[in-house]
């Protein structure tokens, strides 16, 4: 049973334009959603978390929205470089654990 | 500044042999984790410990023991490896984690093929 759910596997975007990654979650316990970015043979790197108090989350070039009715969550990048092309997990957070989604992979063009 | 370091890096075994992966943090966390990595499966939880002294079990822990040496230092122990434990392992820790929402700190992981 999938808790938390990264639908597109990938995602291809023009440098310079938005990204948006997506991801919904089950369980209306969680009450705090982090995103991660990996690079290949690298561990996972915390990039924006937010609390389920908020509805948005800024961070320079990354914003994350929370929409709890719906239980979804989006990352948007905007403008993409190239340095952002990796795999991006998102996670939620309840009790004294994390769970991860399955991630999206995210490539850049020029 | 090391954070988070995984010995080794990359291991091969054959079935049923045993196996330790090491893992230690310098940046004074109190609660330390395991994680397996598969294709289409995101991060799975094996067992966390929440403080020194103390560990329990995560999502899928069959087949896995840890110990949590000391603060620092939080291993996986593989007793008989199989095929089905062939996987990429990474550790992370966080400076709480019980109602805490620290973000977790990742090591660079260790690849693992049982064959």
């Amino acid at each position: 049973d999938q808790q938390v759910k990264q639908n597109s596997p990938s995602l291809s975007v023009q440098e310079g334009r938005i990204s948006i990654l997506n991801c919904d979650y089950t369980n209306s316990m969680f009450d705090y959603f982090l995103w991660y970015k990996k690079y290949p043979a690298e561990g996972p790197t915390f990039l924006i978390s937010i609390s389920s108090i908020k509805d948005k989350n800024e961070d320079g070039r990354f914003t994350v929205f929370l929409n709890k009715s719906a239980k979804h969550l989006s990352l948007h990048i905007v403008p993409s470089q190239p340095g952002d092309s990796a795999v991006y997990f998102c996670a939620a957070s309840g009790w004294e654990k994390l769970v991860f989604g399955q991630g999206t992979r995210l490539t850049i063009n020029p | 500044n090391a954070g988070v370091t995984q010995t080794p890096k990359f291991q091969v075994l054959k079935t049923g042999q045993s196996m330790t992966l090491q893992c230690a943090q310098d940046m004074n966390h109190n609660s330390m984790y395991w994680y397996r990595q598969d294709p289409g499966m995101g991060l799975r939880l094996i067992y966390y410990s929440a403080s020194e002294g103390t560990t329990d079990k995560g999502e899928v822990p069959n087949g896995y023991n840890v110990s949590r040496l000391n603060k620092r230092e939080f291993s996986l122990r593989l007793e008989s490896a199989a095929p089905s434990q062939t996987s990429v392992y990474f550790c992370a820790s966080s400076l709480q984690g019980k109602g805490s929402n620290q973000p977790q700190h990742f090591g660079d992981g260790t690849r693992l093929s049982i064959l």
